[in-house]
């Protein structure tokens, strides 16, 4: 079992451009949800996607946006970068039944903004 | 709006002491109130939670108790060993089940 995965790892971009992030949840979930982690702090809840809908979403911005596809995986976009948004970005799975609990999270994408 | 406090936000102790992490919570509403360990590179990783109909769970060195009435709960490691270093992060759910999550416990082990 590979776990969550996501790619990249790192990624450096400059203010004012796009950027996607892509998330495989953990063999058997269907729900995905995403975090931004800034340095020295908690995971900030993003957005949640379930059956290909955003489900639930956290206090960010129109600029941040969201995909699940038909197998469960999902994407993050985010849109006119700041540099505000640098931070670790971190896919969390699990299965529909269970939502927010046992949360199974990848290994993140380091995000900096330049 | 809602929170949750954890202290201390640094934690030294002697390699085979105990450990106790704080949480304080505001959602009267919050129910389930998991633990993660986050090491250096990595995401957090659950390693125990706990439901509001329980006061007590253990498993193994971990422990989590919890306090409804004073909204508060904490976490216990025993006999602890090199590997428990880590930042540890406490979180409680809101009325809309998401989780709002401390700002995390860096513990060290001295040998």
């Amino acid at each position: 079992d590979a776990g969550v995965t996501q790619s990249p790892t790192h990624l450096i971009k400059t203010r004012g451009q796009q950027v996607t992030l892509r998330c495989s949840p953990k063999s058997g979930h269907d729900t995905v949800s995403w975090y931004q982690q800034a340095l020295g702090q908690g995971p900030q809840f993003i957005f949640q996607y379930y059956e290909e809908e955003e489900r639930q979403r956290g206090n960010f911005p129109d600029r941040f946006s969201g995909h699940q596809f038909p197998n469960y995986s999902s994407e993050l976009n985010v849109n006119a970068l700041l540099l505000g948004d640098s931070a670790l970005y971190l896919c969390a799975s699990s299965t529909s039944g269970q939502g927010f609990e046992k949360l199974f999270f990848g290994s993140g994408t380091q995000l900096s903004v330049l | 709006g809602e929170n949750v406090e954890q202290h201390p936000s640094t934690l030294s102790v002697q390699e085979g002491d105990s450990a106790v992490i704080k949480c304080t919570y505001s959602d009267s509403a919050s129910n389930y109130f998991p633990w993660y360990k986050q090491e250096l590179g990595k995401g957090p990783q659950l390693i125990i939670d706990i439901r509001s109909n329980v006061g007590e769970k253990k498993d193994q060195r971990i422990a989590v108790t919890l306090n409804k009435t004073a909204k508060h709960f904490s976490l216990h490691i025993t006999e602890t060993q090199p590997e428990d270093s880590a930042v540890y992060f406490c979180a409680a759910s809101m009325s809309n089940y998401q989780l709002i999550w401390g700002a995390g416990t860096k513990l060290i082990i001295k040998p």
